[in-house]
């Protein structure tokens, strides 16, 4: 059974810190990986990919990827209440496999 | 603009109907997808096509059928063999291994 797996949180970071979120993974098959970010009653958006391991930057967002560990993260800069949501990982192989999401509550 | 649309946003239906969920989406992307999602949850995969006329179960396609007659079109029918079909069901799109989705619809079983 391939998965993806993230602590459903909540990650609670007061506004302005830098919130962590991490996922791990099954498929070893697995060549990309990406981060949704879905609000309360709405579909998921992309945020970042990566596929190659190492970091990647866009603006405040880093996403980190270790294959050897099987490990992927994505760190928030500077975060803001606007970045309260859910985050969801998901690997690409064969197909997408979802990880069930980390709810980030970011605090004034 | 370019995008997924997906309607209706909310349906009620009564227990034993089928209902059909529509689909569209003018990106040029060959797959196209379905997922599930209840609350609190992850999304869990339904069906997915890669080509026209052809699509493949995913992890719970008991009780759903689709089809794919169209590059822009992926319907999705609900039937009354899907025991709890009360979810939020999202479309989605992609290609070189990108995923979008659409804005999703709310199917209540009263």
């Amino acid at each position: 059974q391939k998965e993806v797996e993230q602590n459903s949180g909540p990650l609670s970071v007061p506004e302005g810190a830098i919130a962590s979120l991490n996922c791990t993974y099954s498929d070893r098959g697995s060549q990309s990986f990406f981060w949704y970010r879905q609000y309360s009653g709405k579909s998921p958006e992309l945020i970042m990919f990566i596929y190659s391991n190492g970091d990647k930057e866009d603006g405040r967002f880093t996403a980190q990827l270790n294959k050897a560990s099987q490990y992927v993260s994505l760190l928030i800069r500077d975060s803001q209440p606007s970045d309260s949501a859910t985050y969801l990982c998901a690997g690409y192989g064969q197909n997408f496999v979802f990880g069930p999401g980390t709810r980030l509550s970011v605090l004034p | 603009d370019g995008g997924i649309t997906q309607s209706p946003k909310y349906l009620f239906r009564k227990e034993g109907q089928n209902v059909t969920l529509s689909c569209e989406q003018n990106l040029n992307h060959d797959a196209m997808y379905w997922y599930r999602q209840d609350p609190g949850q992850g999304l869990r995969l339904i069906y997915y096509s890669q080509i026209v006329n052809d699509f493949q179960k995913g992890d719970i396609a008991e009780g759903y059928s689709v089809s794919r007659e169209k590059k822009e079109s992926f319907p999705l029918t609900v039937t009354s063999a899907q025991k709890n079909p009360t979810a939020f069901y999202l479309c989605a799109s992609g290609h070189t291994g990108e995923l979008f989705f659409g804005e999703g619809s709310r199917l209540t079983v009263l």
